[in-house]
């Protein structure tokens, strides 16, 4: 089946303690992107990925980091995570950027 | 930085009642995409839109890119429960060929 899998779906950690989300994709999509979806904000682009080792800022970069060393997966990195970093996450992908992304099923974060 | 505007934000009906939503922007976009996301899962992508004034439907869904480029519509006919859950836009910038902004949502129950 055709998907992006994210893990884990629920996070709880406390701040400053470095954490890694992963995102992987079975499409042999080029494009892939990480997106947090807060309460009254919609879905805001943190990062994506053009391609491997290519990667670029999306709206709200700060705070995170990311890698693109196969073309398969796209992990999340949060250095020392802050309690405003809280919220749902979720990895994309997308064989043409027009034709819009494929999202994963999401991983609720917790910073305490 | 750019925002869709999307309305209503949300929105109670009767089943088999039409249901009207729309994004508006100050800004012109490439391509408008719209999603639905159910509880505890990512955006699925409903109709996607290339042109101005492009009328596209899927099902009992249909969408319009509208002709300025700053704006869209989405239409459900006839709605039924399992259209519950929340609709959002997405608009393709000029300006980053892999960047969407997202609208905030239209959240729509049905009532049976």
């Amino acid at each position: 089946e055709a998907q992006v899998t994210q893990n884990p779906r629920y996070l709880i950690t406390v701040t400053g303690k470095k954490l890694t989300v992963t995102c992987s994709q079975n499409m042999n999509h080029e494009y892939m992107s990480w997106y947090r979806q807060d309460p009254g904000l919609g879905l805001r682009q943190i990062y994506y990925s053009m391609n491997v080792e290519v990667t670029d800022k999306g709206d709200v970069p700060e705070g995170y980091k990311v890698s693109r060393k196969e073309k398969r997966n796209f992990p999340l990195i949060l250095e020392s995570p802050s309690p405003n970093q809280t919220s749902l996450y979720f990895c994309a992908s997308s064989l043409q950027a027009s034709y819009g992304y494929t999202f994963g099923s999401g991983t609720r974060l917790t910073v305490v | 930085g750019q925002q869709l505007n999307q309305s209503p934000q949300s929105m109670f009906i009767q089943e088999g009642e039409d249901v009207s939503m729309n994004c508006t922007s100050s800004s012109i976009f490439n391509t408008w995409l719209w999603y639905k996301q159910d509880p505890g899962e990512g955006p699925v992508l409903l109709i996607a839109l290339y042109k101005a004034g492009e009328l596209t439907s899927n099902g009992r869904l249909t969408a319009q890119f509208g002709i300025t480029r700053k704006d869209s519509f989405l239409n459900i006919s006839a709605s039924i429960p399992s259209d519950v859950g929340i609709y959002f836009c997405a608009g393709q910038t000029p300006s980053g060929t892999y960047k969407y902004i997202f609208g905030t949502g239209t959240r729509l129950k049905v009532l049976a």
